[in-house]
């Protein structure tokens, strides 16, 4: 079993739509969780940590499900500029072991 | 803001060379890492560093490849006899025990 798996999509939007990105994770004993953000031949950019709370970043809002061992990424209004691969990661944190997703491919269309 | 830098940004190289990919990774990070990506694949780890030693590493990651932190600055990952199949982006980053931050990339070709 993969220690994350998302969905590869694509997921194909037109501007102005919201779209959710959801991820799962397999150790329970994982502490830091994260989205980032991959534009196509470029690294990987911190998109935003992932909190028990929730938590909200303009456009952009992440859950995180203790419970059921999963991660959730909302945007709302989608832009031209959203259009990327957008990756879940999750942090076994004790170790400093970071655990990707093989990336969800997000395309906003006109 | 401090970031990971990498160097050369592209190489090219023949069958069967030696490779080495350099990173400076963030000064107060204590925690290094490699990382390869193919063309049109997912992320792939390939090693982890810590307190001048390698912590972990896959099983990509065989006597073909090696770590060094020469100084106090630099941390290298070296391609031994590189074949066709180690064509990829490679990516250098470092952690600050929570968050992990990328380098740009050296896109290795070989050819």
């Amino acid at each position: 079993r993969k220690e994350v798996e998302q969905d590869p999509g694509p997921f194909n939007v037109p501007e102005g739509a919201t779209v959710a990105f959801n991820c799962t994770y397999s150790n329970s004993a994982s502490q830091s969780f994260f989205w980032y953000r991959q534009d196509c031949r470029k690294e990987p950019k911190l998109l935003m940590s992932v909190y028990s709370s929730g938590n909200e970043d303009g456009r952009f809002t992440a859950q995180l499900n203790r419970a059921s061992q999963y991660i959730s990424l909302l945007i709302r209004d989608s832009k031209l500029s959203d259009s990327a691969t957008y990756l879940c990661v999750v942090n076994l944190y004790n170790f400093n072991k970071f655990y990707f997703g093989s990336g969800t491919k997000l395309n906003v269309k006109p | 803001e401090p970031e990971v830098t990498q160097t050369p940004s592209h190489q090219v190289t023949q069958m069967g060379q030696e490779v080495i990919l350099r990173c400076v990774p963030i000064s107060n990070h204590l925690y290094f890492y490699w990382y390869r990506q193919i063309l049109g694949q997912k992320v792939e780890f390939l090693v982890s560093f810590y307190n001048n030693e390698i912590s972990e590493k896959s099983e990509i990651f065989d006597d073909q490849f090696s770590v060094e932190r020469p100084d106090g600055s630099n941390f290298t990952l070296k391609i031994r006899s590189t074949k066709l199949e180690d064509s990829a982006m490679y990516f250098c980053a470092s952690s600050d025990d929570e968050k992990l931050f990328f380098g740009s990339g050296t896109q290795l070709s070989v050819l």
